[in-house]
């Protein structure tokens, strides 16, 4: 059973709003990600980091910010939220390559947004 | 020629028989290929993963087949019960630590 855990899982929320979404994991993995899912639909990785003070844009351009300040915490910000936002955010954490593992990602169960 | 399995949004079957689910990738230089499953409402799971060198690997009722030539991966599940049913994505490492996800297929298990 992985230990990574998102909050909130639903959150529902009007225009202009600013929100953060968490994600913390209590792995030591040194790699975390983020993913935008519509339902049903593919991932998109909109963020991830190697480690603490890493931070990188992923394949999908998104209007949200990332921190890494301490090694289990990942947390997602929108500082003005629309209605194009509404959508699961997925984070995700994995182990080092050099760990020996080849990086099966763990995700939590994700946040369900809906900007109003 | 060979033929290769196309990719299906929605597969349907029969508790009890057997499950193909088809994916092409993109890169061929990745090296690490993953089948993810995802039940409604929660992330995605691992289920078995497979390296570049190899062809076909098997876990508890899953077989995972790897054809590099055209650039084809499926995953096989063995007398498919009602708890497989789901959203099943196969992933591909392209790098620096990333994975690539590709479109589901949504398994319904008819009991």
């Amino acid at each position: 059973e992985a230990d990574i855990y998102q909050t909130p899982r639903y959150l529902v929320i009007g225009t202009g709003k600013k929100i953060t979404l968490e994600c913390s994991q209590t792995m030591g993995h040194d790699k975390m990600y983020w993913y935008q899912q519509d339902p049903g639909m593919e991932l998109h990785l909109i963020h991830y980091s190697y480690g603490v003070n890493s931070t990188e844009k992923g394949d999908l351009s998104s209007e949200s910010t990332v921190s890494r300040i301490r090694t289990e915490h990942f947390p997602l910000t929108l500082e003005s939220a629309r209605p194009s936002h509404t959508s699961q955010y997925l984070c995700a954490s994995s182990k080092s390559l050099t760990g020996g593992s080849l990086g099966e990602l763990f995700f939590g169960e994700g946040s369900r947004l809906t900007v109003l | 020629g060979e033929s290769v399995g196309l990719h299906l949004p929605t597969l349907s079957v029969q508790e009890g028989d057997n499950s193909i689910i088809n994916c092409a990738y993109s890169n061929s230089a990745s090296d690490y290929f993953i089948w993810y499953k995802q039940e409604s409402g929660k992330g995605p799971q691992f289920i078995i993963d497979i390296r570049s060198n190899m062809d076909k690997r098997q876990g508890q009722r899953v077989t995972v087949l790897l054809n590099k030539t055209v650039k084809h991966l499926s995953l096989q599940i063995a007398a498919t019960q009602p708890g497989d049913s789901a959203v099943y994505f196969c992933a591909e490492w392209v790098g620096a630590g990333k994975s690539t996800f590709g479109d589901g297929t949504t398994l319904t298990v008819k009991p």
